[in-house]
């Protein structure tokens, strides 16, 4: 059974630098064709996806957010973790990490995704 | 980027009615490859993670009641719902895959009329 929960800071303060964990179960990122993606959610707003790393290592990111996006996988750990820099109080939003569907960019198991607020 | 649009934005149908819930795409998510649309449908309630319905546009995910159908091709897509449920009341998401930046549609919420 795949399992995925998202783990860190409630609130951050403008400028800072958030962190987030995604600690997964039920399949590795060691397996080829298998990926995590990170998806943003506003309160009442609709989706975004921010990043997507795959088992190959290969990387993407919005292009609207990436210069402050950065994602990586620790295989061993069954994690993967995001960073963004700068944040600002627009970056508040509940953050989910997902399952990619083998082999293609749609996400069939989900976290339950934790709000971060971002306020001084 | 593609842009996906749904329409509406909200719908309120009687239980036991049709809802019929409308996604559009700024270009063509059809893969001419393998034929294969590249379009998702979730659902999403309150306070819950989006939940997979469909994908490859007509594809019912595990689980998935058969009320919940997805058709269309190339930038036309539909999510019906054949006979509404007290539990389908939530909004409902179109995602395209076929190219990264991934989009996801503004999402239409359901309601019970």
């Amino acid at each position: 059974q795949i399992t995925l929960k998202e783990s860190g800071p409630t609130l951050v303060k403008p400028t800072q630098t958030l962190t987030l964990t995604c600690t997964f179960s039920g399949f590795s990122l060691a397996t080829n064709g298998v990926g995590v993606g990170w998806i943003r959610q506003p309160p009442g707003k609709a989706l975004e996806c921010l990043a997507l790393i795959y088992s190959n290592g290969d990387k993407r990111y919005s292009p609207s957010l990436k210069s402050r996006l950065s994602v990586s996988k620790d295989t061993s750990k069954n994690q993967v973790v995001l960073t963004m820099t700068n944040m600002d109080p627009v970056d508040t939003a509940t953050y989910y990490c997902a399952h990619q569907y083998d082999w293609a960019d749609f996400f069939d198991y989900w976290g339950q995704g934790t709000l971060v607020t971002v306020s001084s | 980027d593609i842009v996906m649009t749904q329409s509406p934005d909200s719908l309120a149908v009687s239980l036991g009615e049709r809802a019929t819930i409308n996604c559009k795409s700024s270009q063509t998510i059809l893969y001419n490859s393998n034929n294969k649309n590249y379009l998702a449908w979730y659902q999403q309630k309150p306070g819950q993670p989006p939940n997979l319905l469909i994908y490859w546009a007509s594809t019912r995910a595990s689980g998935v009641p058969d009320r919940f159908s997805g058709s269309g091709s190339g930038t036309d897509f539909t999510l019906t719902i054949s006979t509404l449920q007290a539990d389908d009341m939530a909004v409902y998401y179109c995602q395209q895959y076929y190219t990264t930046p991934l989009t996801f549609g503004g999402g239409t919420k359901v309601e019970i009329q």
